[in-house]
């Protein structure tokens, strides 16, 4: 039972194609994030979601899409593939009660080329 | 700029000493997250302070917030290999008081390399 699995853990892509990272919670969490970790800026929050079908945007939304159907998975979509999305992508999870920590997945490389 | 600020940026020791870092913020803290990172790999939770003057401890790593919560430090005693990795502090900025849901604001990061 691995709690948060990201996959794919690695992806090369091409600018303008379409790309979508799956994150996938076993521990019924109500709230997920998606971070970006870029070198000198430590992690930024592109999206979250606090419920099935409640998404809301972070500090850094522009070319990314979520979505939430299922309370278990986060998907996080590049619409069309940029250089400065190079990036390692986390997911996290949340409980949303008292002051608990952000449970976060092993991440995921895109390199766009 | 930064809301989380850290220092420093990097930090070389040898093995055995004493190290500090330290995570300054911009605005009162409520709730300050330390994680720990390997590289290649995802964020460690270390530990989480709540309230000001607060200090918890983990094995050899102590960290603490100060009285007026606008500051953190961690400090590792006697370091070893293991202890190698980016440290990053993270708060939820937004929220005064009540419970925090994890929406996090990161400071840039510390990277530790300790020599043996």
């Amino acid at each position: 039972d691995a709690g948060i699995t990201q996959s794919p853990r690695y992806k090369i892509t091409e600018t303008g194609r379409q790309v979508t990272l799956m994150c996938h919670q076993t521990w019924s969490h109500s709230y997920m994030f998606w971070y970006r970790q870029d070198l000198g800026h430590g992690l930024r929050l592109i999206y979250y979601s606090a419920a099935a079908d409640i998404t809301d945007k972070g500090e850094v939304p522009d070319g990314y899409v979520v979505s939430r159907s299922k309370t278990e998975n986060f998907p996080l979509t590049l619409e069309s593939a940029t250089r400065s999305q190079t990036s390692v992508y986390f997911c996290a999870t949340g409980t949303g009660s008292g002051w608990t920590e952000a449970f976060f997945g092993q991440g995921t490389r895109l390199t766009v080329v | 700029s930064q809301e989380l600020e850290q220092s420093p940026q990097s930090l070389i020791v040898q093995e055995g000493k004493n190290l500090t870092i330290n995570c300054t913020s911009s605005k009162t803290l409520y709730g300050l997250y330390w994680y720990k990172q390997k590289y290649g790999e995802g964020l460690i939770f270390l530990m989480m302070l709540q309230k000001g003057g607060e200090e918890k401890s983990h094995e050899k790593i102590t960290a603490k917030l100060d009285e007026k919560k606008q500051q953190s430090s961690l400090h590792i005693t006697a370091s070893q290999p293991s202890h190698a990795g980016i440290y990053l502090c993270g708060a939820d900025m937004a929220r005064a008081g009540g419970t925090s849901y994890g929406k996090l604001t990161f400071g840039q990061g510390t990277i530790l390399t300790v020599h043996p």
